[in-house]
């Protein structure tokens, strides 16, 4: 069954910068796409940027454009979120999510979610 | 705002049938596959739908997915109050080069 274990959350002043971690394992991570995934308390699902199995290909929401930046290292199967001045409405926990096609390329289906990690970002 | 659109809430008694609408543009669900998603409370989102119509191994058949146009549907037969959780559809929209999901439907097992 494809694990996936999200870490780096924790408290973050408005204006700072943190990094998320995804750990893959029991899947070829290289051959698919993922993405990260982010829900603010009491509200819903907020897709927030996707990754190509190479990651030569990188998509984001226009409201983290330009501050955030998703990433991977193929040979440690970790996907990572840098996050950069960060504001408070985006306190959430944000989920790491595989695609389900294999190949690598970005589809809209996740059919594997970690279980999430929450960053909290207040003064 | 979302860009799909979801009633906030539907109810059905234990045993019932419910549908779960997901409307759309032809950017997003009119030219893309459509899946769902069952949140449980405090737990992640699981796939329950994808390609507007297959389940995942492990998903009962109780559980059926449609799309017509730029809407989608989700229905849900045999209710079971551990069916009590919040949906979501999602695709892909090529207008946004962006995911995206409806603004999410709980469902209350009466």
């Amino acid at each position: 069954e494809v694990q996936l274990l999200e870490s780096g959350g924790g408290l973050v002043q408005p204006g700072g910068s943190l990094r998320l971690s995804c750990a893959a394992s029991r899947f070829t991570f290289s051959t698919y796409a993922m993405s990260w995934v982010r829900q603010a308390p009491g509200k819903g699902l907020e897709w927030v940027s996707a990754i190509s199995g190479s990651g030569g290909t990188t998509y984001y929401a226009d409201s983290v454009k330009g501050r955030f930046t998703i990433s991977r290292d193929n040979s440690k199967n970790t996907l990572y979120l840098q996050m950069n001045s960060l504001r408070a409405e985006e306190t959430a926990v944000y989920y790491c999510a595989k695609d389900l096609r294999w190949g690598g390329d970005i589809t809209g289906t996740r059919d594997s979610w970690g279980q999430g990690t929450l960053v909290t970002v207040s003064s | 705002q979302s860009v799909l659109t979801q009633p906030p809430s539907v109810s059905a008694a234990p045993g019932q049938k419910v549908t779960i609408s997901c409307s759309g543009s032809s950017s997003n669900i009119g030219n893309n596959y459509v899946s769902w998603y069952q949140q449980l409370p405090g737990t992640a989102p699981k796939l329950l739908i994808y390609d507007n119509n297959k389940r995942p191994s492990g998903i009962p058949d109780r559980f059926s997915g449609s799309k017509s146009g730029t809407s989608a549907t989700l229905g849900i037969t045999g209710l079971q109050t551990g069916d009590e959780a919040d949906y979501y559809c999602g695709t892909w929209d090529t207008s946004l080069t962006a995911g995206v999901f409806g603004g999410g439907t709980k469902l209350t097992v009466l």
